[in-house]
């Protein structure tokens, strides 16, 4: 049993390239979350995704983007990467909101130079 | 907006000693109440989760409360051991969200 998987887990990217950060769940969750954790902080949500086709911003929503084309997938993209782009960032998922927690991925670490 | 604050922000104990780590939140509207272990360089693990309906859950040697009214939530680790140390992280949820506390660093010393 999978759970959560994040790809790649560490990655060097240069002012104003782009990339997808990879998150796939085997859980059949229908919640999908994106966060980021920058040193000494807590975890902020940057989207989440409620279902196949329906995204939604989170706190800190601003130079990514998300999809949901389907349940087992949740990719995040960064456009016209910048340094304060340079973060940890996870992937989790659950069934649904009260009764259910949250299972997070392994993390991807991001540097942006 | 929900606002989570952990204190102390680092705790060393010595090995053997029960803690308290503490976890409170502004918003007593909240569907759930999550502690995550975080070791370094990796990602969250579950440890504990409590319903907005209960006020507490036990597992092994961790105790987690919560105090929907106080807005506070307490994690018990008895008989710590060297291997706890790590960052422990209280995340509280509402409605498609949940707010994490920027965590409490734990080394016990052997």
């Amino acid at each position: 049993n999978a759970g959560v998987t994040q790809t790649p887990k560490f990655r060097i990217l240069k002012i104003g390239q782009s990339m997808t950060l990879q998150c796939a769940q085997d859980m059949n969750h229908n919640y999908m979350y994106w966060y980021r954790q920058d040193p000494g902080m807590g975890l902020k949500l940057i989207y989440y995704s409620v279902g196949a086709g329906i995204t939604d911003k989170g706190e800190v929503p601003n130079g990514y983007n998300v999809s949901r084309s389907t349940t087992e997938y949740f990719p995040l993209r960064l456009e016209l990467a910048a340094p304060s782009q340079t973060s940890v960032y996870f992937c989790a998922s659950s069934y649904g909101t009260g009764n259910y927690g949250y299972t997070f991925g392994s993390g991807t670490r991001l540097t942006v130079v | 907006k929900q606002e989570v604050t952990q204190i102390p922000a680092a705790l060393s104990v010595p090995e053997g000693e029960n803690l308290v780590l503490n976890c409170s939140f502004t918003d007593s509207a909240i569907y759930n109440l999550q502690w995550f272990r975080q070791d370094p360089g990796k990602g969250l693990t579950s440890l504990l989760l409590i319903q907005s309906s209960q006020r507490e859950q036990t597992s092994g040697r961790l105790n987690a409360s919560l105090d929907k009214s106080s807005g506070r939530s307490t994690l018990y680790i008895a008989a710590s051991q060297p291997g706890d140390s790590a960052t422990y992280l209280c995340a509280v949820g509402n409605n498609n969200d949940m707010r994490f506390g920027a965590g409490t660093r734990l080394t016990v010393k052997p």
